[in-house]
């Protein structure tokens, strides 16, 4: 399995301010991926992360809330922006690829908490 | 919806006990996996199944997938205390993307 890691593991932010989310892992992989889970909920898929172009976000996810950074094979950055109540979620990534073949590995999670 | 089902909901159990959580999903897949989570924490993978498998075991988990009637099961064994958790199925239909159930909640009693 990877190690992934994941900062920060929670935060309480105000409404309309925004969080940046880091995922790290400890070797190279082809795929990276964020999760909401929202309180009591499933994962849903936010978006793959692709290295060195946009991410490829699912249906109800926009860039321009939720912008996502992957610089190199091994680390990415999700963004809430213009927080609201509603965002109060688990956020996690996700990876596969590399020497992972097929099997998804999660981070430990962001709890944000948005008042 | 592409989300999976799962059933039960919850189960709640003695310890010693055997733990049956089910899972249905509607389309094709590549394969499935199951994940525990504690207390909203992170995921920790426990087990794929490839679409051409039919059963695998590890430790005191058996995981059986049935593609004709599109389901999924996993049965966790001789259960403990510290076997309370979330417990997800996850299929991947293709693109790497997983769909995942809505999730059986399990409680194990000393």
């Amino acid at each position: 399995s990877a190690v992934i890691s994941q900062k920060p593991s929670r935060d309480i932010c105000q409404r309309g301010t925004s969080l940046t989310i880091q995922c790290q892992v400890d070797s190279q992989v082809t795929m990276m991926f964020w999760y909401r889970q929202q309180p009591g909920q499933s994962l849903t898929l936010i978006a793959t992360a692709n290295q060195g172009s946009e991410a490829t976000y699912e249906s109800g996810f926009v860039i321009d809330k939720f912008p996502i950074s992957r610089p190199n094979l091994t680390f990415s950055t999700l963004t809430v922006s213009n927080m609201s109540p509603e965002d109060s979620s688990i956020y996690l990534c996700s990876v596969e690829g590399g020497r992972l073949t097929d099997t998804q590995y999660f981070g430990p999670g962001t709890r944000l908490t948005v008042l | 919806s592409q989300q999976g089902e799962e059933d039960p909901q919850a189960l709640s159990i003695q310890e010693g006990e055997n733990a049956t959580m089910n899972c249905s999903y509607k389309t094709s897949i590549n394969n499935l996996q199951w994940y525990r989570q504690n207390s909203g924490r992170g995921l920790v993978h426990l087990i794929l199944i490839r679409s051409n498998e039919r059963e695998k075991h590890s430790g005191r988990l058996r995981v059986t997938l049935d593609t004709s009637k599109k389901s999924s099961s996993l049965l966790i064994t001789a259960s403990r205390a510290a076997d309370t958790a979330s417990y997800f199925c996850a299929f991947s239909g293709g693109y790497n993307k997983l769909i995942f159930g809505a999730g059986t909640r399990l409680a194990v009693h000393p």
